[in-house]
This record gives C-alpha cells, structure tokens and sequence, in this order.
C-alpha cells in the first residue's frame, strides 16, 4: 500500500525556471494539501484541496499554483523559481470532514539557485 | 499569526525518563488536536490526537493532554526511548471557521526531541 507518494524526491532549480511537484495518493481521500517545512517555521500550508476540480489558498500561497484535475493527483506547480522557494515540500491527505488526520508523503526537498 | 505555537525549540530527556512537550493555540474554534512524529528525510507520521470534548487520550506510552481554558496541549511521553528522537509536531484543525478550515491542519513550529541512552 503506497499511501501518498511525491515526485520527484529532489530537484535543483535555477531562478526563473519553472516545474511541477506530483503528488499520488491511493487511499481516496477527499481532501489533499501542500505544505512547506522551513527552520524554525513549522509546517505551512501553501494550498489545499476540498474535493476534485476544487482548490484553495493556505497561508503561504503566493508564487505557487495547483490543480485537482483527479481525485488522486494533486499537482504544485511553480511558475518562475526564487531562491526563497528552498525548501522541503510535503503533500498530505485525508478523508476529511472532521476528527480526520492527514497522511504525509516522504517530501521533495527542493533548492532553487 | 502563528495560531499553534510550540515555544519550546529543544528538549533533551533521559531514557527511561517522562518528556513532556507543550503547545498552546490562539483560535478558540480549534476542536481537534493532533501529534506528529518526524524523523529526518521523512514525512510527518500522526501518532496520536484528541477531541475538544476530552481532556486526555492514552494510547500506550503517549498521552495528550487538552486544556481548553488555558488553550494549551501536551504530549507525554513515558518512559522515553532512544527511538522517541524526533521532530514532534503540534498541529490543530477547526470544524468551522468561516467555512474555510474545515478539516484544515494548522501545524505549529516544531519541537526536536533528543532521548539519551
């Protein structure tokens, strides 16, 4: 059982570039988010997912865009990369609705130069 | 504004030993509190969680306790192990605010814990 799994695992970036985190989950779950886990930050969350075709904005969402296109995908994309976009990025789901935890998958650790 | 905060960035306990680590929230529409335990190149694992209508949830060595006056929680760890040593999260989720937290975590800032043998 995969539970949720993120590609790619790492990336270098150079400013400006642009690319897309995959985020797979198998457990049908309604909801799914992204976060990023910075030093001394926590867990922030960036956007998150209510249902499919559905998105919306977290804390930090600024520099960032996703899309919920299947129930099972949720893509983070970003446009143009900055060097304050390094960091470790994790996406999670769960069933949502409330008492529900999130399932985390394993991070893409991204560095942007 | 930092909704769940864990004022503590360290805490370093004995094996053997109790570790308590404390959280405290500001937004009163919080109802459901969790743990997470995170080792390095890891992902977040939920490892325990409680209802604002409980004080206290025991499962095995873990026991979270909810004070929903002082709005502050705590994570017991007894006895402590070498295997504890971790990044231990303290996250929050709201059944409704607004229509917008619903089933969203609030995560706060992380405490590292370091059982010595």
């Amino acid at each position: 059982n995969a539970g949720v799994t993120q590609t790619p695992k790492f990336r270098v970036l150079k400013t400006g570039q642009s690319m897309t985190l995959l985020c797979a989950q198998d457990m049908n779950h309604e909801y799914m988010y992204w976060y990023r886990q910075d030093p001394g930050m926590g867990l922030r969350l960036i956007h998150y997912s209510v249902g499919e075709g559905t998105t919306a904005k977290g804390e930090v969402p600024d520099g960032y865009n996703v899309s919920r296109l299947k129930k099972q995908n949720f893509l983070l994309g970003l446009e143009s990369a900055a060097p304050s976009q390094t960091s470790v990025y994790f996406c999670a789901s769960s069933r949502g609705g409330p008492n529900t935890e999130a399932f985390f998958g394993q991070g893409t650790r991204l560095t942007v130069v | 504004d930092q909704q769940v905060k864990q004022n503590s960035p360290s805490l370093s306990v004995q094996e053997g030993r109790i570790s308590i680590l404390n959280c405290d929230y500001t937004n009163s529409m919080f109802d459901y509190f969790l743990w997470y335990k995170k080792y390095p190149a890891e992902g977040p694992t939920f490892l325990i969680s409680i209802s604002s209508i409980k004080d206290k949830n025991e499962d095995g060595r873990f026991t979270v306790f909810l004070n929903k006056s002082a709005k502050h929680l705590s994570l017991h760890i007894v006895p402590s192990q070498p295997g504890d040593s971790a990044v231990y999260f303290c996250a929050a989720s709201a059944l409704y605010s607004g229509g917008t937290s619903y089933g969203k975590l609030t995560f706060g800032q992380g405490t590292i814990l370091t059982v010595h043998p």
